[in-house]
């Protein structure tokens, strides 16, 4: 099955900065990839869909970048806020029209 | 209700119990999944429906998990003779149509823990 992979656990940083979460997928490129914030003791809810032929999307101060050469998907928050603290999950559909196989996630900490 | 809805939010069973957990989706929602999430990783595919079939149920663990959505909007998630390894969220999620490009709508899980 595929595999996707979101580098980095925890991720601090500084109010107003751009926070850059990355994940990296194995094998061949899905059709799209999506972004979904997690909090404490809730379920998942999306953000964003990027499909393979888009190479950014942006959503207010989101934006998440597909670089299929790379295998890359790259998720920023610009300007952030304490309240942008949060996992933020990548997920990819497995094989063709299959469900989506998450990311272990990665937490972000927006520091005052 | 406008969102997915999961009850119980916390269940504790002993080793060897049976447990039902249940999942309102949101009204019309045709695709219904079930994630597995343990500590600290992402959700896990368990299975999933498209009105009341079931169409993939690759993820379950065991012949000990089953889910079932009969009329075609709740469903359940039943496991028999728990083991400490089935301790998790359960996650239920509801799509509007076919899931493909479509976002997933999750309800707030339901804490299990096997003692």
């Amino acid at each position: 099955s595929q595999k996707i992979e979101q580098n980095s656990e925890a991720l601090n940083i500084q109010e107003g900065k751009t926070a850059t979460l990355t994940c990296n997928y194995t094998n061949y490129s899905p059709a799209y990839l999506q972004w979904y914030r997690q909090d404490p003791g809730r379920g998942p809810v999306f953000l964003l869909l990027i499909r393979e032929n888009e190479k950014e999307k942006r959503k207010e101060r989101l934006k998440v970048t597909f670089d299929t050469t790379l295998k890359q998907s790259l998720f920023h928050i610009t300007a952030s806020q304490p309240a942008d603290s949060a996992t933020y999950l990548c997920a990819r559909p497995n094989s063709g029209n299959t469900p989506l196989v998450f990311g272990k996630g990665t937490r972000l900490s927006v520091i005052a | 209700g406008a969102g997915v809805s999961q009850s119980p939010r916390y269940k504790v069973a002993k080793r060897g119990q049976d447990v039902a957990l249940r999942c309102d989706p949101i009204s019309g929602h045709v695709s219904l999944f079930w994630y597995q999430q343990a500590l600290g990783q992402g959700p896990e595919f368990l299975t999933y429906f498209q009105n009341e079939a079931q169409l993939d149920k690759s993820g379950l663990p065991s012949d000990r998990f089953f889910a079932e959505r009969p009329e075609g909007s709740v469903s359940t998630l039943k496991i028999q003779r728990t083991q400490q390894e089935d301790s998790a969220v359960y996650l239920c999620a509801s799509s509007l149509a076919d899931y493909t490009y479509n976002e997933q709508f999750f309800g707030p899980g339901t804490r299990l823990t096997v003692l």
